[in-house]
């Protein structure tokens, strides 16, 4: 398996401009998360979804992120309108076991100026 | 809530010694506890997970606990090697959440 595939890897946007990162799971996995990582605040859960449903967004910070996932082999987190407090590298990690045996993509660096 | 700490935020050793990371969690009814390794500009790599019925795991010179008890894991590193060099984060769940510490960031000096 080629493990957890995120695209793109790096994203560099104006403030303003919408951003899709993109999330391939390793096969089997029946559960998808979407982490956010910054220097302040560390690893943050945003959403995570269970046979493609979304379970607990509870760490979407605003209304301009969405998480979809309509198919098992495919996720997208979405920032619209994007804002240079977004800036972060997010990843996208997935399970076949809720609360370990976690497997992260190589994640999507974002920068918005 | 669960709530982890990682001690110390920093290590620097030599070569060849033996390294004890601590992770400590908040809350006993953790269920699973994974560590992982981070290099910088990279995603995480998993290195041990220690499920609920388990007390330790061990992969190579890596040994990790776990106390339930005491609210502790620690992760064991023999015989450290400069290739070592990262950043080591470990994570608890007692829930549907994954809590991260925020990891020791390990320098083996050759």
């Amino acid at each position: 398996d080629a493990g957890v595939i995120q695209s793109p890897r790096h994203e560099v946007t104006e403030m303003g401009q919408e951003v899709t990162l993109r999330c391939k799971p390793i096969s089997g996995h029946d559960y998808l998360f979407w982490y956010r990582q910054t220097m302040m605040r560390g690893l943050e859960l945003l959403i995570y979804f269970n046979n493609n449903v979304p379970i607990d967004d509870s760490g979407m910070p605003e209304d301009r992120f969405s998480a979809k996932m309509p198919n098992a082999s495919f996720s997208t987190l979405k920032i619209q309108p994007s804002e240079p407090r977004d800036s972060a590298v997010y990843f996208c990690a997935s399970s076949s076991l809720l609360g370990g045996g976690y497997t992260f993509g190589s994640g999507t660096r974002l920068t918005v100026v | 809530k669960q709530e982890v700490t990682q001690i110390p935020a920093a290590l620097s050793v030599p070569e060849g010694e033996n390294l004890v990371l601590n992770c400590s969690f908040t809350d006993s009814a953790i269920y699973n506890l994974q560590w992982f390794r981070q290099d910088p500009g990279k995603g995480l790599t998993s290195l041990l997970l220690i499920q609920s019925s388990q007390r330790e795991q061990t992969s190579g010179r890596l040994n990790a606990s776990l106390d339930k008890s005491s609210g502790r894991s620690t992760l064991y590193i023999a015989a450290s090697q400069p290739g070592d060099s990262a950043t080591y984060l470990c994570a608890g769940s007692s829930g549907s959440r994954l809590t991260f510490g925020e990891g020791t960031q390990l320098t083996v000096n050759p």
